[in-house]
């Protein structure tokens, strides 16, 4: 069973980088998500993929690109890092239907440096 | 402001109190609710979810919605050291659209 799965784990990245998080579920859901955690700041949504075909903007989306490759797979791509992305990134899925429960990556923890 | 508040604690039970976590939320669309639990290094994990009015309860947690109020919290009952963790509510936005938001988590502390 293996759920959601990230990849990397762990990064570090030079500022003005480029790189792609991976992100693949086996549970046939309709729709991704890309969060990042940040001390103190709780899940903040970056982007997130209702259904395969859209992508739409999340509370912050600066910075970062999204491809929603098939139904299994929704990457993450930061164009040129900054200090200011260091966080921990977790990608979800859930079904698409309201009361369904979104299941976890075990997130990819970004250092920029 | 955040579309969803919480307080961020930490919140400090002895053991076998009761454990109160709040949360409140901006968009009156919202049908439906979350509470997931988040030890740390760890990804969230679903405790409860709640869509009607009024209680709901699962074993020592009973979530509570008041759609009204926009507010929705978390009881824990008989609180453990292993209830130790932070707390995150969760609020579909606006019926349908597939938005998940979260709050930024309160941390609860049990003490034995």
């Amino acid at each position: 069973n293996a759920g959601v799965t990230q990849t990397p784990k762990f990064q570090v990245l030079k500022t003005g980088q480029s790189m792609t998080l991976q992100c693949a579920q086996d549970m046939n859901h309709n729709s991704m998500y890309w969060y990042r955690q940040d001390p103190g700041m709780g899940l903040r949504l970056i982007y997130y993929s209702a259904s395969e075909g859209t992508t739409d903007k999340g509370e912050v989306p600066n910075g970062y690109n999204v491809s929603r490759l098939n139904k299994r797979e929704f990457s993450l791509r930061l164009e040129s890092a900054a200090p200011s992305q260091t966080s921990v990134y977790f990608c979800a899925s859930r079904q698409a239907r309201e009361n369904t429960e979104a299941f976890f990556g075990q997130g990819t923890r970004l250092t920029v440096v | 402001q955040k579309e969803v508040e919480q307080n961020s604690g930490p919140l400090s039970v002895p053991e076998g109190a009761i454990a109160s976590l709040n949360c409140t939320y901006s968009d009156r669309g919202s049908q439906s609710f979350f509470w997931y639990r988040q030890y740390s290094g760890k990804s969230p994990e679903l405790i409860m979810f709640i869509y009607s009015n009024g209680d709901k309860e699962d074993g020592r947690f009973t979530a509570q919605l008041n759609k009204a109020s926009q507010y929705v919290s978390l009881l824990i009952r008989d609180s453990q050291p292993s209830d130790s963790a932070t707390y995150l509510c969760a609020v579909n936005w606006s019926s349908n659209t597939g938005k998940l938001i979260f709050g930024q988590g309160t941390t609860l502390q049990v003490k034995p």
